[in-house]
C-alpha cells in the first residue's frame, strides 16, 4: 500500500464548478498535511496546510482533515481555467521529510 | 530574484557522464531537499539535509550523491549517469521552526541521460 494515495485523473470539471480532489494515506500519526499545485514542466507551489480535523478555508480553496479516517481532500470552489494543473498531496513524516501522493490532474473547461 | 535557484535548467548528457545540479536560496533556511519527479510516480526525496554538517539519505539515495558547501548551497552529483536518472529534481527548503517549516521549491532541472 503507497503511503499517500490519489486518483490520477484526469479529473475534468466545467469552470464555475467545485473541483473535489482525494487524498488517503497510511500513517495514523501523521499530523501535517499539505496542497501543491504544479502546472506543467514548473515547480510546485503550496496551496495549503492544514493540521486540525475539520474545515480550513481561504479563498475558493477548502481543504479538508478527517484524521480517524485517514483522509484529507481540497475543494476548489467556482473553478477557473487557470485551476486546471496537478494537485499534489502530501503528508509530513518524521525529521520533516514530506511523503507525496503522485497527484491528481485537474482540467477545468469552459 | 528567486529565493530558491537551481542551475542548470535543462541538461542532456550521456551514460557514464557525471553531473552536478546546483541549488541555492537566499531564504535563510537551514533546512534543504533533493527530489527526483517522474510521471506517475510523484515526488520522491533523495537526500536531505538539516545543516551543514547534516546530510542523510532519503527514499531514493543509490547512485546519487550531495554536498552542503554552505548553509545557502545544496547539490546533488550523479556519478555516473543511468538512462533511469532522467528525470525532473527538484530542490526544496524550509526552516526549522514549526512557523517556517513549509518546504519551498526551486524551478526544477530537467535532467535527459541518453
Amino acid at each position: 500500500q503507497k503511503e499517500v494515495e490519489q486518483n490520477s485523473g484526469p479529473l475534468s470539471v466545467p469552470e464555475g464548478a467545485i473541483a473535489s480532489l482525494n487524498c488517503t494515506y497510511s500513517d495514523r500519526v501523521s499530523q501535517s498535511f499539505f496542497w501543491y499545485r504544479q502546472y506543467s514542466g514548473k515547480s510546485p507551489e503550496l496551496i495549503m496546510s492544514i493540521y486540525s480535523n475539520g474545515d480550513k478555508e481561504d479563498g475558493r480553496f477548502t481543504a479538508q482533515l478527517n484524521k480517524a479516517s485517514q483522509y484529507v481532500s481540497l475543494l476548489i470552489r467556482d473553478s477557473q481555467p487557470s485551476d486546471s494543473a496537478t494537485y499534489l498531496c502530501a503528508v509530513r513524516g518524521g525529521y520533516n521529510k514530506l511523503i507525496f501522493g503522485a497527484g491528481t490532474r485537474l482540467a477545468v473547461h469552459p | 530574484d528567486a529565493d530558491v535557484t537551481q542551475t542548470p535548467r535543462n541538461r542532456i548528457t550521456k551514460t557514464g557522464k557525471r553531473i552536478m545540479l546546483e541549488c541555492s536560496q537566499t531564504k535563510g533556511h537551514d533546512r534543504m531537499y533533493w527530489y527526483r519527479q517522474d510521471p506517475g510516480l510523484g515526488l520522491r526525496l533523495i537526500y536531505y539535509s538539516f545543516d551543514v554538517k547534516d546530510i542523510n539519505k532519503g527514499e531514493i539515495s543509490d547512485g546519487y550523491s550531495v554536498s552542503r558547501q554552505a548553509q545557502a548551497k545544496f547539490s546533488l552529483s550523479l556519478e555516473s549517469a543511468i538512462p533511469n536518472q532522467t528525470a525532473l529534481y527538484f530542490c526544496a527548503t524550509s526552516g526549522r521552526d514549526s512557523s517556517t517549516d513549509t518546504q519551498y521549491f526551486g524551478p526544477g532541472t530537467r535532467l535527459t541521460v541518453l
